[in-house]
Order: C-alpha cells, then structure tokens, then sequence
C-alpha cells in the first residue's frame, strides 16, 4: 500500500487560507468516507483535527473543515493563525482493514 | 481524563526482538480498537497494525512492511495493547505510538506520547 500523496508544503500568511491534498486511489480514498486529518507540532504526537471526510472533533475550532472528491481528499485552514503551523497528515481506510498516511504537509504562516 | 502509556522502548540489535506495552485509562478499552504507528526521525507517520475488540474475535492486520515479523495482542483485564516486533531491521527504527479509535468512529482520537525503538549493531 503506498502513501497518499501530499504537497510537501503549503503557506499563506494569518488570516488567509490553507488548503491541503490528499490524493489516493479508488481503492482507499475513493472508495471509503472514512479519510481523517491529523496535526503534529514539532516533538508532541498527532492531534486528530477532522474525522470521515468532513467531521470536527469536539474542541477542534471550526477553521478547519475537510471535503473529498473522487480519490482526492482536501483539508482546509481558515483565518490562518500562528499556532496552525505544523505538520498535516491525511489518513484513509483502505480496505480489508488497512489503513494508510499521506506523505504530510508542511504548512508554514508566514 | 484519557490516557495512553507506552514502554519497552529501546536499543536492538538486528534480527533481535522487542516487546512494546500500551497502558490506556480514562475509558471503555475492551471496545476500541487500538492502533500502532510509527514514525521514523524527521519522517512522516506510517500504519502499523490494529488490533479490535472482543466482539470482532479481537482480528488483527498489518501493514505489508511488518506483517509476518510483528504481532499485536491485547490484555483488556489489564487495559494493555502490545506490540510484538520480531525480526527487527536497521529501517524499523522510529518513534512508535499506540492510538485509539473509538468504537463508532473512523480515526485515532488519542495517542500515546510515543516511545523510541532503535535498531542498531
């Protein structure tokens, strides 16, 4: 299973938007609602930020939503804030109970 | 207050074994899956294995890249997952954390704070 591919990197500047890719195939995104997004600052473990495509977890500010398009999954970051600079995984169901990562992006506020 | 502790981290050698604890507390850990992942120094996250609950005949899966060399269990009267890693190599060297999925979701809602695994003569 190979990784879902991401942009490397991705900035703007505070108060602007993100918005990130996560390509797959019909196989994993394309064929399952189940593609979540996770943010990992430097040092700390991933914080999940959007669940099954398109669903906030509770405490995650609602500057983050998700939305997929055939095989091509995308997470947005809106009113860009310092504090949203970190690495961005994507993560995708992909059948017969495996699962795969993006490559991460970086996203940068510059 | 949920909680995920991993142990057992820690230098090997090539070829050897090592055997990764995941304590959990603060909810219902005979009904989660509990995943593995790892991520290797300045690397991005990648999937190692699940392990379900009781009800699903607690079934395992793996990613190609350990199947067949790492096995993942589970003790819910002690709230614990494992990780088996046998056969290790030089490129199985990462930081490996245990997470949770909840029972009615599609994600890892906690992880663990991680715990390093080098491999190394």
């Amino acid at each position: 299973q190979s990784a879902l591919t991401q942009p490397p990197s991705a900035s703007d500047y505070p108060g602007q938007s993100v918005t990130i890719s996560c390509t797959g195939t019909s196989s994993d995104v394309g064929a399952y609602n189940y593609v979540s997004w996770y943010q990992q600052h430097p040092g700390q473990a991933p914080k999940l930020v959007i669940y099954e495509v398109n669903k906030r977890p509770s405490g995650v500010p609602d500057r983050f939503s998700g939305s997929k398009s055939g095989n091509t999954a995308s997470l947005t970051v809106s009113g860009l804030q310092a504090e949203d600079e970190a690495d961005y995984y994507c993560n995708s169901y992909a059948g017969s109970n495996n699962f795969v990562f993006g490559s991460g992006t970086k996203v940068t506020v510059l | 207050e949920v909680q995920l502790v991993e142990s057992g981290g820690g230098l090997a050698q090539p070829g050897e074994s090592l055997k990764l604890s995941c304590v959990a507390s603060g909810f219902a850990f005979s009904g989660s899956p509990m995943h593995w992942v790892r991520q290797s120094s300045g690397k991005g996250l990648e999937w190692v294995g699940r392990i379900r609950g009781k009800a699903n005949d607690y079934a395992t899966s793996y990613a190609a890249s350990v199947r067949g060399r790492f096995s993942i269990s589970r003790d819910d009267s002690k709230n614990t997952a494992y990780l088996l890693m046998g056969g290790l190599r030089i490129e199985d060297t990462a930081v490996y954390y245990c997470t949770r999925q909840p029972p009615d979701r599609w994600a890892n809602d906690y992880w663990g704070q991680g715990i390093l695994v080098t491999v190394s003569s």
